[in-house]
């Protein structure tokens, strides 16, 4: 199975301030067809995952542009500037090119 | 608007059966291909499996394979998880995700 490894566990951000978090895959997530199906989702303390960045680095809808995603092969970082306090939650990876698909293990935003 | 309700959710012994729902509104269910995803208590995300669009094909994750089941009825727009001799190790919040967007989750508790 793919392991997909997220650094760091926790981070303490200020306001304003900016965050990056990184998901290392344990192979390729480049597909067959040429895509890399690597997403990113935040869990808002008591509600389910939302999507924010789909196949590396494009925002999902009415996601701003203070998120980014970026990356390639095995390695893929997530960029939050300006954080907010709506940023704050469990940010976790997701690959969907290999069967199993797998998360990393999350990464948790809090406010310094 | 869309949404993803599952139900079904509940107390359940070991060696157990339980069949969870999830009904899809405000989208074509029949054009996507739909996941169950769990998450355990304050643990990471796991997926456990997906069914593509008309149902004739399915994945899942290792550790509930050849005990739970997935499947999916396109004109009352619904998902299933059927549940099998389940363990202490399955009590978790269960989502159906449709990769972009996610229900709020329905909790399984599998004790004596």
């Amino acid at each position: 199975d793919v392991v997909l490894t997220q650094t760091p566990v926790s981070l303490l951000i200020s306001l304003g301030g900016q965050a990056s978090i990184s998901c290392r895959s344990s192979q390729s997530l480049v597909h067959s067809n040429g895509n890399t199906y690597l997403h990113w989702y935040l869990q808002k303390p008591g509600q389910s995952p939302q999507l924010l960045i789909y196949q590396v680095s494009n925002r999902f809808s009415g996601i701003p542009d203070r998120f980014s995603g970026s990356g390639s092969g095995t390695d893929f970082t997530l960029k939050i500037s300006r954080v907010e306090p709506e940023d704050l939650g469990v940010y976790y990876c997701l690959q969907r090119t290999h069967n199993p698909r797998t998360f990393g293990g999350g990464t948790k935003l809090e406010l310094k | 608007e869309v949404q993803l309700v599952e139900s079904g959710g509940s107390l359940v012994q070991p060696g157990g059966s339980l069949k969870l729902s999830c009904v899809a509104s405000g989208y074509t269910f029949s054009n996507y291909w739909m996941d169950w995803v769990r998450q355990t208590p304050g643990k990471s995300l796991e997926w456990i499996g997906e069914i593509n669009t008309d149902g004739s094909k399915t994945n899942y994750a290792p550790s509930i394979k050849d005990r739970f089941t997935i499947s999916r009825d396109n004109a009352k727009s619904t998902l299933y998880l059927q549940m099998s001799n389940v363990k202490s190790d399955d009590t978790a919040i269960y989502y159906c995700t449709r990769t972009t967007y996610w229900g709020q989750g329905v909790m399984v508790t599998v004790s004596s």
